[in-house]
C-alpha cells in the first residue's frame, strides 16, 4: 500500500508570506495527525483529525496556523503569515485506529519549511 | 515542559558493538512506549514498542528494557551495524490519548 505522502518536501518562504502544506494519508486511515520538529527540539504534536473533524488541536502554536481535512481524505496545514520561528520539519501521520495497537502510526517523510 | 527526556544526544559505536539509548518520563499515565527510527530524508518509522506490563521486549537485534518503578526505558541494539546509523526517538502516550510525546532524539553512528 502507498504510504503517507507529504508535499512539498521542502519550502523556503519569506517572513510574512503564506505557505500551505499537504498530506495524503494511507487510504482508509480515518486518523490523521500533524507534528512538527523545530531544529534541536523534540517532535511535537500539533493536531489530530478523525475523518474530517478536528479531534484535538491543542498543540497548534497560534492562530496563524490553520488545518483542514475536507472530505476526510487529504489534509492541508496553512501558515499565514509565516514567522521565522515557524521553520522546522512538519510531519503528517495516519493510523487506522487511534494507534493504540502496537502498530502505532505511519509517518510521512515530512515537509522542511524554512522561513527567511 | 518536556514529557520525555532522552539521552545521549549522539552516539558513536563500532560495528558489532552494543548501542544503548535511554529515556525517562514523569507521567505515570503513560502506558505505551514506542521507539522510532528515522533515516535522513525520511519520516520516523516504528521500530519496536512496549507496554509497562512487561519489563523487556526483544525483536531481532533490538530490545526495549522497561523499568516502571524508575520510570525509565531504554533501547539496546545488539551487534550494531553501519545500516543502523540513524536518528532514534523514544516516545510515550497515555491510555486515553493519541498524541505521542517524543524525546529529542539520538543520532547514532555505527562505524565500520
Amino acid at each position: 500500500e502507498a504510504g503517507v505522502t507529504q508535499f512539498p518536501s521542502h519550502s523556503v518562504i519569506e517572513k510574512g508570506q503564506t505557505v500551505t502544506l499537504r498530506c495524503d494519508p494511507i487510504s482508509g486511515h480515518d486518523n490523521l495527525y500533524w507534528y512538527r520538529r523545530v531544529m534541536g527540539k523534540e517532535i511535537k504534536f500539533l493536531l489530530h483529525f478523525v475523518k474530517e473533524s478536528k479531534q484535538d488541536e491543542s498543540g497548534m502554536p497560534n492562530n496563524r496556523f490553520l488545518a483542514e481535512r475536507t472530505g476526510g481524505t487529504y489534509s492541508t496545514l496553512k501558515v499565514q503569515p509565516a514567522e521565522l520561528e515557524d521553520s522546522g520539519v512538519y510531519f503528517c501521520a495516519s493510523s487506522h485506529n487511534l494507534g493504540q495497537g502496537m502498530g502505532g502510526y505511519t509517518f510521512g517523510s515530512g515537509t522542511r519549511l524554512t522561513v527567511v | 515542559q518536556q514529557q520525555v527526556k532522552q539521552s545521549p544526544q549522539s552516539l558513536i559505536v563500532q560495528k558489532g558493538g552494543i548501542s544503548i539509548i535511554n529515556c525517562a518520563y514523569e507521567n505515570t499515565a503513560f502506558d505505551y512506549f514506542p521507539w522510532y527510527q528515522q533515516f535522513p530524508g525520511k519520516g520516523p518509522a516504528l521500530l519496536i514498542a512496549i507496554r509497562p506490563d512487561v519489563s523487556e521486549k526483544k525483536e531481532g537485534r533490538f530490545t526495549i528494557s522497561f523499568n516502571k518503578s524508575a520510570k525509565q526505558f531504554s533501547l539496546h541494539i545488539m551487534d550494531s551495524q553501519p545500516g543502523d546509523s540513524a536518528t532514534y526517538f523514544c516516545a510515550a502516550r497515555g491510555a486515553s490519548g493519541y498524541a505521542l510525546n517524543f524525546g529529542k532524539g539520538t543520532s547514532l553512528l555505527v562505524t565500520p
